[in-house]
Formats: structure tokens, C-alpha cells, sequence
């Protein structure tokens, strides 16, 4: 399973301010990106898919994807302490998905 | 999105018994998988389940350890055999539709002592 690389954080923003994740992947090949948020104890739920190059906003959310450079990024614009959770990336492998390691992010009020 | 549930959500087992884990999907969907996610880890897919065929499983993961049935596109079970405290764990079963997103049950959280 090729790597999707994610920084572990924590990730540490005050309510309000735009939180900035990052996820790069080795697999030139791929071609559907996901973000997942997981709270702890429970399953990851979808934020949001991306699959061409450039930005995709969903609310607060804008996920951000550059084939050329491997990179897909979550932006969360007016950060909320419910907002606080473990941000999984994730790529398109075959029909199934491979998960980064993720990104834990703490919002305070 | 498809409503999938598990069962258990948890259970406590001693090490060399097995346990089976059920998936059951309110509509039929084209693909199952199960992921494992050990303690602090992310997501690890153990298998495909493939409807009326054997799994396929990725590296590291082999069927007399987790055997997998999928006897129709709404139902699979997942068996964690002869477990040690390695195995503890919380599985995942998943669904997806291509070219959709995947979707996962609460998942089944297993502590094996």
C-alpha cells in the first residue's frame, strides 16, 4: 500500500482562525482524494471528496488538490471547538482506500 | 449514504478463541471492505469482500486469520481467529459504490486478553 503521508500534529488553532491541514501522497496515479474526521471513540465520517486539480468548498471546508505536486490540502475556515478531532486523508487505491496516519486538531475557545 | 451496523460494537475475549464480526447494510452496495485500526493507528484495510467469491486480502493479512464471507450485497461477517493481544483492535466494515465515497458502521471494538 503506497504511503499517504500526513503530519501527526497535534494541530492547535483558537476559535475563529482558518486550520490548515496537509496530506501528500506517493502514488502519481491516483486519482479521488477524501478527508475524513474522526472524534475519538467513534468511525470516521466523510467530509469531502476531490477528484481534479484545484478547490472544492463545502461550507466551512475547502479541500485543495495538486496532481503535479502530489499534494491535497483541508482548509476550515472559522474553526470551531467541535471542530476538534483527527483529520484523515485518504486516496483512491483500486476500489478500495488508503488512509493516512492523521491529523489531530485542537480548537479552543 | 448506506446505514451500516455492526455487531458487536464490543466485546472483551480471552487469547486462542475467535470471534465473528457481523456487517449488515440496509441496501445492497457493490463493494465491502473491512479496516482494522489498532490503538493510536489509522486505518488499515485487511480485505475485499467480494460477494459469492473469497476475499481478497492485502499483505499481511491472510484468511485463516480473518476468514471473510459475503453470501449476498447486503451482509458480511469478518472472523478474528485464534486472537492474541495483538488483535485488539477496532475493525471496520465499509462500504462504497464506485465512483462514490466509502462509508463505515460504527465498528467493533475487540479486547483481547
Amino acid at each position: 500500500q503506497k504511503e499517504v503521508e500526513q503530519n501527526s500534529g497535534p494541530l492547535s488553532v483558537p476559535e475563529g482562525a482558518i486550520a490548515s491541514l496537509n496530506c501528500t501522497y506517493s502514488d502519481r496515479g491516483s486519482q479521488s482524494f477524501f478527508w475524513y474526521r474522526q472524534y475519538s471513540g467513534k468511525s470516521p465520517e466523510l467530509i469531502m471528496s476531490i477528484y481534479s486539480n484545484g478547490d472544492k468548498e463545502d461550507g466551512r471546508f475547502t479541500a485543495q488538490l495538486n496532481k503535479a505536486s502530489q499534494y491535497v490540502s483541508l482548509l476550515i475556515r472559522d474553526s470551531q471547538p467541535s471542530d476538534s478531532a483527527t483529520y484523515l486523508c485518504a486516496r483512491g487505491a483500486g476500489t478500495a482506500l488508503i488512509f493516512g496516519k492523521g491529523t489531530t486538531l485542537s480548537v479552543s475557545s | 449514504s448506506a446505514v451500516i451496523s455492526q455487531k458487536p460494537s464490543r466485546d472483551i475475549c480471552q487469547r486462542g478463541t475467535s470471534l465473528t464480526i457481523q456487517c449488515q447494510v440496509d441496501s445492497q452496495v457493490t463493494m465491502m471492505f473491512w479496516y482494522r485500526q489498532q490503538p493510536g493507528q489509522s486505518l488499515t484495510l485487511i480485505a475485499t469482500a467480494n460477494q459469492g467469491s473469497e476475499a481478497t486480502y492485502e499483505s499481511g493479512f491472510v484468511i485463516d486469520k480473518f476468514p471473510i464471507s459475503r453470501p449476498n450485497l447486503t451482509f458480511s461477517t469478518l472472523t478474528v481467529s485464534n486472537m492474541s493481544p495483538e488483535d485488539s483492535s477496532i475493525y471496520l466494515c465499509s462500504v462504497r459504490d464506485l465512483p462514490g465515497e466509502l462509508f463505515f458502521g460504527e465498528g467493533s471494538r475487540l479486547t483481547v486478553l
